[in-house]
């Protein structure tokens, strides 16, 4: 266990409609980060986020949008759903803003879109 | 923008032999981080290299940071079934880490 919770674990939808995935980070840890993992794919960081402000940005769609909260944890999202926003959604956290230390992954959420 | 690619995609081996993979960054890395992600499971971070040229192991793991910090291997010896997952390294260039494409590892008994 990470100490990184995610929910839902599995979400399953409509095209066109719209999620929000919720990330708590381990305890101590101000950075968030987000990935999207495809089938058979590689992990593509999507944003990161650091004691409430945006950090880093990534490969991530204008559809899709994620804020930290003040109490740290994250939310992720993602709207006007495709098919191809079929994915494992990772989000991971970390103490430090630089990525220089270790990144703890929550179980992921899986999305389906129908 | 930065890339790191790994080789290779995919790796079927025999329960004892060896297995490599391997990490390229089309640009210069602070720090290469090493993961391991299990089937149906998360990544998990394994190690950290800093230096260049540094070497570390972990029992049966080999982790390498080449001289020019532009790449990094991983190698595992005498492989067990254990070992199945895929293995992703992770470069940080200047702002993020960069995840690489990752390395499946298939273990036969």
């Amino acid at each position: 266990d990470s100490g990184v919770t995610q929910t839902p674990k599995h979400l399953i939808t409509a095209t066109g409609q719209r999620v929000t995935l919720r990330c708590s980070p381990r305890s101590g840890d101000l950075s968030v980060y987000w990935y999207q993992q495809s089938l058979d794919q590689g992990l593509q960081f999507l944003i990161q986020y650091y004691n409430g402000e945006e950090r880093a940005k990534g490969n991530i769609l204008e559809r899709f949008s994620a804020q930290q909260f003040p109490d740290l944890h994250s939310e992720l999202n993602l709207s006007s759903l495709e098919l191809g926003d079929s994915a494992l959604y990772f989000c991971a956290s970390s103490v430090s803003h630089d990525g220089t230390d270790t990144q703890y992954f929550g179980p992921g959420t899986r999305l389906t879109v129908l | 923008g930065q890339q790191v690619m790994q080789i290779p995609q995919y790796q079927h081996v025999q329960e004892g032999e060896d297995f490599t993979t391997y990490c390229n960054s089309s640009t210069t890395l602070s720090n290469i981080q090493w993961y391991k992600q299990r089937p149906g499971g998360h990544p998990v971070f394994l190690i950290q290299l800093v230096k260049s040229g540094e070497v570390k192991k972990q029992k049966r793991l080999t982790f390498q940071f080449g001289e020019a910090k532009k790449n990094s291997s991983l190698h595992i010896t005498a492989t067990q079934t254990t070992d199945v997952g895929t293995y992703f390294c992770a470069g940080r260039g200047t702002d993020k880490l960069i995840f690489g494409t990752g390395t499946r590892l298939q273990v036969f008994p």
